[in-house]
């Protein structure tokens, strides 16, 4: 299957300081791309859409002035967490799928530990 | 909201067929059932889908009944290496760039040796 790979797989940050997680699909071009939250012993919760050279579509109650996306090719989005706080320490993955696929492919997510 | 319900955890022997439940009484005439899986710290994993017929891959089979308003995920030989969250889920089939992958609670299905 297709890969998407992710990084830094994990970061440790302090208070008030800006996060880039990166997201690429490596042997496809993603159309869309999503992002996803977890926070321990939860499901993903869904945060955003990202078509490539459109804005994000947010979901509710997700900060989109906090939670930078950014998808300016088909085979690389960004997610940045910016001034992040201790509450925003949650685990963040990323999917991606093709113009043809009916695949949503993972990838294996990035530890974010703010301090 | 997930349009589907699953059993919080569920246990099962090594080598044994491992059958997840998933109710999804909701759905729709164009929307799939997706099962994917997450082991512990990992991203999910694609495991199978299907619309109305029975599938069967080299990971799993999945059973839908007649009226699609339940299915059952079936991994035949479970091995240690199989536990972990089940997500059934239920979607359209990315025609719509809308169409997106809401995960519920999902079922954690612990395989014991």
């Amino acid at each position: 299957g297709a890969v998407v790979s992710q990084h830094p797989s994990w970061v440790i940050c302090k208070s008030g300081t800006s996060v880039k997680i990166e997201c690429r699909s490596l042997d496809f071009q993603a159309t869309t791309m999503f992002w996803y939250r977890q926070f321990p012993k939860q499901s993903l919760m869904l945060m955003a859409t990202s078509n490539e050279g459109s804005k994000a579509t947010y979901e509710q109650g997700v900060e989109k002035d906090k939670f930078l996306i950014n998808h300016a090719s088909l085979t690389l989005s960004t997610l940045t967490v910016t001034s992040a706080h201790p509450e925003d320490s949650s685990f963040y993955i990323c999917s991606a799928a093709g113009r043809t696929s009916y695949e949503q492919y993972f990838g294996p997510g990035t530890r974010l530990t703010v301090t | 909201d997930a349009k589907t319900t699953q059993p919080p955890s569920m246990d099962c022997a090594e080598g044994r067929a491992a059958n997840l439940p998933c109710n999804h009484s909701t759905i729709s005439g164009n929307e799939y059932v997706y099962w994917y899986r997450q082991i512990h710290s990992q991203g999910p994993q694609y495991i199978i889908h299907g619309l109305k017929n029975n599938e069967t891959n080299e990971m799993a089979s999945l059973i839908i009944t007649e009226d699609r308003k339940s299915s059952t995920l079936i991994l035949p030989h479970a091995t240690l290496r199989d536990t972990a969250v089940y997500y059934c889920i239920v979607r359209g089939y990315l025609t719509n760039r809308d169409d997106k992958i809401i995960f519920g609670k999902g079922t954690r299905l612990h395989i014991l040796p």
